[in-house]
């Protein structure tokens, strides 16, 4: 298993520039999330989402858009990128558990916009 | 809202015993956990507690959880230059998220 697989590792965005950060697991979990980390900080909660066509928003969501069409992708797209999301990003997915759940984490996104 | 505080650093000598403290706000969480994060690379599950344990121990990790005082710990043994990392704490704040510290940085020096 490849795990949780995050592209492009690093891009450079123009303000007011869009892009997609791409998403895919092969664990078939249900559970995936879209964290941002900001340097100095832990991790803060973009979107996520419990199965295929149903999504929430976390801690901070505004500039963000997601979908979940299938099990394996989780898509973040941002529509006009600003200097303020200069960030790494991290995709996560769990299993359906009762409890003690185990998020696995892609290796990260860096993102820089100027 | 829930916060998980952590001290941001913490430096050893290769041999000794390593301490990560933290502390949490949501008396419901039932996990808590510990990631650990290489430099350039993502979020890796060390260890997790459930809430009505006060100690959990995998080889040479140690988690202490004092529920009264909403207090986490882990202990590396004999902490090697590998062991170099950020150590996040985190619990389940929600049916399916969790909320992180923002870290503690542990430096092993030879």
């Amino acid at each position: 298993n490849a795990g949780v697989t995050q592209t492009p590792k690093f891009r450079i965005l123009k303000i007011g520039q869009s892009m997609t950060l791409q998403c895919t697991q092969d664990m078939n979990h249900n559970y995936m999330y879209w964290y941002r980390q900001d340097p100095g900080m832990g991790l803060k909660l973009i979107y996520y989402s419990v199965g295929a066509g149903i999504t929430d928003k976390g801690e901070v969501p505004n500039g963000y858009n997601v979908s979940r069409s299938t099990t394996e992708d989780f898509p973040l797209r941002l529509e006009l990128a600003a200097p303020s999301q200069t960030s790494v990003y991290f995709c996560a997915s769990s299993p359906r558990t009762r409890g003690g759940e185990t998020q696995y984490f892609g290796p990260g996104t860096r993102l820089l916009v100027l | 809202g829930e916060d998980v505080e952590q001290s941001l650093f913490l430096s050893v000598r290769e041999g000794d015993s390593s301490v990560i403290n933290c502390t949490y706000t949501d008396s419901s969480s039932t996990y808590l956990y510990w990631y650990k994060q290489e430099p350039g690379a993502g979020l890796q599950l060390l260890t997790y507690i459930f809430s009505n344990m006060d100690m959990k121990q995998d080889q040479r990790l140690t988690v202490l959880l004092n529920k009264k005082d909403k207090h986490l710990s882990l202990r590396i043994a004999d902490t090697q230059t590998g062991d170099s990392a950020i150590y996040f704490c985190a619990e389940n704040s929600g049916y399916s998220t969790l909320t992180f510290g923002k870290g503690t940085m542990l430096l092993v020096s030879p």
